[in-house]
């Protein structure tokens, strides 16, 4: 089954303490992408990958780290979390192709507590 | 960067009329318009998509339309059933694959 699968579901966290979520896509996309959601402001994106070793930042990228080591994975890292990160966090991915403009297959989503 | 803006915030409408969603972008570079349905407590899924190149696009009872000259796109939703209430996400991208969503528009669709 395609599908993109996040870890954890559910994380609650103390200010400080370095976590990762996962992210791991079986459909051989290029691209891969995390955004969070916050009410009222929908989805903004934080960091996106077109290919292995190939990052850029998104709208909001401060306080996040990524990598792309291999082309199924783009773990989520959170160096020293704070209050201000809590939010739910989806990974996407999607083929790339010239031109751009890709359907995103989004993960079920990381509720992320920051205390 | 883009901006994208989603009117209205939310709508509610009778099962069997019609909704409306209007969405403005900023960057006339954008060229790649899809739609999000995000039902409750689930991912966001794509409904349908537009191009820069294509003025409107139908499948069955959702259409998108497309005004690239005054920057903006619609989704159009007939004979509104309660499955389809969600909230439901505009976005706009150019080539260099960042995605900027609109806020959001929560619809309830009424018995």
């Amino acid at each position: 089954e395609a599908q993109v699968t996040q870890n954890p579901r559910y994380l609650i966290t103390v200010t400080g303490k370095k976590l990762t979520v996962t992210c791991s896509q079986n459909m051989n996309h290029e691209y891969m992408s995390w955004y969070r959601q916050d009410p009222g402001l929908g989805l903004r994106q934080i960091y996106y990958s077109m290919n292995v070793e190939v990052t850029d930042k998104g709208d909001v990228p401060e306080g996040y780290k990524v990598s792309r080591k291999e082309k199924r994975n783009f773990p989520l890292i959170l160096e020293s979390p704070s209050p201000n990160q809590t939010s739910l966090y989806f990974c996407a991915s999607s083929h790339w192709l010239a031109g751009g403009g890709e359907t995103q297959y989004f993960g079920p989503g990381t509720r992320l507590l920051v205390l | 960067g883009e901006n994208v803006e989603q009117h209205p915030s939310t709508l509610s409408v009778q099962e069997g009329d019609s909704a409306v969603i209007k969405c403005t972008y900023s960057d006339s570079a954008s060229n790649y318009f899809p739609w999000y349905k995000q039902e409750l407590g689930k991912r966001p899924q794509l409904i349908i998509d537009i191009r820069s190149n294509v003025g409107e696009k139908k499948d069955q009872r959702i259409a998108v339309t497309l005004n690239k000259t005054a920057k903006h796109f619609s989704l159009h939703i007939t004979e509104t059933q309660p499955e389809d209430s969600a909230v439901y996400f505009c976005a706009a991208s150019k080539n260099d694959y960042k995605l900027s969503f609109g806020a959001g528009t929560t619809v309830t669709v009424r018995a």
